[in-house]
Order: C-alpha cells, then sequence, then structure tokens
C-alpha cells in the first residue's frame, strides 16, 4: 500500500494560465474524489468517480474546471483559465467500491495563481 | 446552518489531560462518520470511523455516536504535544454520492 499519490505538490501560476493536476490513487481503491480546502476550512467535495465513470459533480465545480479518470485507475483535474479564487489545496482521496468505506487522502497539490 | 458543524477553538488542554471534540450535523439520514487530523500543510490523516450509536474505541481515541440527537464527537485521552492539529468532522451518506462533507474542524494545542 503505497498510499494515494499527488503530483505536482505545489503548483504557481499566472492568471489566466491552464493547469492540470495528477492523482494516483491506492491501487486496490476504484473510488476516487477530489476535494479543494480554503485556509481555515474544512475540504469540500468536488467530483467522484467509480472506475472510470464521473458519478457526481458538486456546483462548485465550474465550467472551467474538468477531471478524468480514462482507465479508472489515475485522475487528473485540469482547470483552465485559472482564477485568483481558484488559490487553494486540491485533495485527491480514494476508497475501496463499496458504500461508508474511509476515505485516504493524498498530500495534495496547493495552487497559488499570481 | 451549515451541514457540519464544529467549534474552531482553538482547544487549549494541558499534556496529559482529555480533549474533548465536539460535533453536530444536521442531515438526519447521515450514516457515517469520520474523524481526521490534519497538521499545518498536511493533508487529513483518518484517525476513526463509527457507524453505530455507541462509542468506538481506538488507543488513546474514542468516538462517541449519537444518530438521535445528531452529535459525534472524539475524546483524545492523554494528550500529547504531537496532539496538536486539526481535527476534521466528515459525514456522508450513500445517497449523497458518497461524498463527504467536512466540518471546519477544531484546532487543538496540548501545552507541555
Amino acid at each position: 500500500d503505497t498510499g494515494v499519490s499527488q503530483d505536482p505538490r505545489h503548483k504557481i501560476t499566472k492568471r489566466g494560465q491552464n493547469v492540470t493536476f495528477r492523482c494516483d490513487p491506492i491501487s486496490e481503491h476504484n473510488r476516487l474524489y477530489w476535494y479543494r480546502q480554503t485556509l481555515g476550512q474544512g475540504p469540500e467535495f468536488l467530483t467522484y468517480f467509480q472506475n472510470e465513470a464521473q458519478l457526481e459533480k458538486s456546483r462548485l465545480l465550474s465550467d472551467r474546471f474538468s477531471a478524468e479518470r480514462p482507465k479508472g485507475s489515475f485522475s487528473t483535474l485540469e482547470i483552465q483559465r485559472t482564477e485568483q479564487g481558484d488559490s487553494a489545496m486540491y485533495l485527491c482521496a480514494s476508497s475501496f467500491g463499496t458504500d461508508y468505506q474511509p476515505q485516504h487522502f493524498g498530500d495534495g497539490t496547493r495552487l497559488s495563481i499570481l | 446552518q451549515k451541514e457540519v458543524e464544529q467549534n474552531s477553538g482553538p482547544l487549549s488542554v494541558p499534556e496529559g489531560a482529555i480533549a474533548s471534540l465536539n460535533c453536530t450535523y444536521s442531515d438526519r439520514v447521515s450514516q457515517s462518520f469520520f474523524w481526521y487530523r490534519q497538521y499545518s500543510g498536511k493533508s487529513p490523516e483518518l484517525i476513526m470511523s463509527i457507524y453505530s450509536n455507541g462509542d468506538k474505541e481506538d488507543g488513546r481515541f474514542t468516538a462517541q455516536l449519537n444518530k438521535a440527537s445528531q452529535y459525534v464527537s472524539l475524546l483524545i485521552r492523554d494528550s500529547q504535544p504531537s496532539d496538536s492539529a486539526t481535527y476534521l468532522c466528515a459525514v456522508n451518506h450513500k445517497a449523497a454520492g458518497n461524498k463527504l462533507t467536512f466540518g471546519g474542524g477544531t484546532r487543538v494545542l496540548v501545552k507541555p
């Protein structure tokens, strides 16, 4: 069990640029989740996948955000035309595919928009 | 009203004492409950899960769940300086797509 892996750990970019983050879940886990956390707040749900299917998207996820999990393994989260308000920690979590299973988080990608 | 509420703290406890953290939730159909510990600048780390009313103990941690009162708590016995962190309460239910809804966290400071 190597844990959930996220890349990069930090990303600094200028407003208006596109960014892409990658998440590799725990290998036996078929559910994968993306959350966003800002300073002093708890994580907020963005979207989740069961295998390659994206089953739910939060209303927080504007049209500038897109997530994929093409082969049911790793996932990518892309933010187009970044804005100052996108600055946050982006967290990926994974779990087994049965209900109520605990989610295990990666170290996150910290995004800073200049 | 927030879906999951926690006192933001800081909760200051002397080393060796019991830290008591509380969490209330608004959705009666919530079905599973988790406590995560988050050190500054790090990601949340699962420390406890609880699904049924009552107490669940794991080492120095005890989680307590009361679904009728929509209340879940975490006790940390023999608090150590290394327990200083933010503790996040999270709830989910199947109908919400298994997403976790988090409280804002309670910051705990354990003073030597």
